[in-house]
């Protein structure tokens, strides 16, 4: 998971509340990517950011929100309107952000259940 | 739009023996791929991708991929499997919707266990 730490590793929430899910990555990667994992559904991605300050909904946005004020920090927030939040809630970044080919490098993951 | 499919949810291969985990793809234009590898509860792993020349694809932990242009394929394989190698394995595409942006989507995981 080099590189990138997500925190918590398992976070506990009420519905109705908000809930941000910490993402932080030391590789001087331009890119940062959010996706949810669900059994059986592979990965979906929420939000891409390219640079700083600017960012792209991925193909699940509805009923989450992202920033991008740091290089280094992607923070994601599960708001009250997301319908079902519980998943496995993956952050990953890459670079460059354009030209070539380039895989993409993996957070630990953060568990989040709402009961 | 790109698109990856795993036809297998599960494989099951004996210590040992050759393993090979499938992947076919959709694409308009070139096609750009890659294999994950998941244990449980941890985020994913590269394995190895195919950008464009040999189709034979060699990658990490003794992986590797043949790509099959006619037949839109670009199987997972391994000669001697390990009960170690046991995890989830996702291939994926570039989507080239996004332009010159690293994005990709990803099929929906093959769980590979190998019997001791």
């Amino acid at each position: 998971d080099g590189g990138i730490t997500q925190s918590p590793k398992y976070l506990f929430r009420k519905e109705g509340q908000n809930v941000t899910l910490s993402c932080e990555q030391n590789l001087n990667h331009d890119a940062m990517y959010w996706y949810r994992q669900d059994p059986g559904q592979g990965l979906r991605l929420i939000y891409y950011s390219q640079i700083v300050n600017d960012f792209q909904k991925g193909d699940i946005a509805e009923g989450y929100s992202v920033s991008r004020e740091k290089k280094e920090s992607f923070p994601l927030t599960v708001t009250s309107a997301q319908k079902n939040p519980t998943a496995f809630y993956l952050c990953a970044s890459s670079s460059p952000t354009t030209g070539g080919v380039y895989e993409q490098y993996f957070g630990p993951g953060t568990r989040l259940t709402v009961t | 739009a790109q698109s990856v499919a795993q036809p297998e949810d599960q494989v099951n291969v004996a210590e040992g023996n050759p393993l090979t985990v499938k992947c076919t793809y959709s694409v308009s234009g070139n096609p750009y791929l890659f294999w994950y590898v998941q244990y449980p509860n941890r985020g994913l792993q590269f394995l190895l991708k195919y950008i464009t020349g040999d189709n034979l694809v060699k990658g990490s932990y003794g992986f590797e991929a043949e790509f099959n242009k006619s037949q839109t394929s670009f199987h997972l394989k391994k000669p001697s499997a390990l009960v170690s190698d046991s995890a989830l394995y996702f291939c994926a595409v570039r989507d080239m919707s996004a332009g010159g942006y690293q994005k990709v989507t990803f099929g929906t995981g093959t769980k590979l266990q190998v019997i001791p």
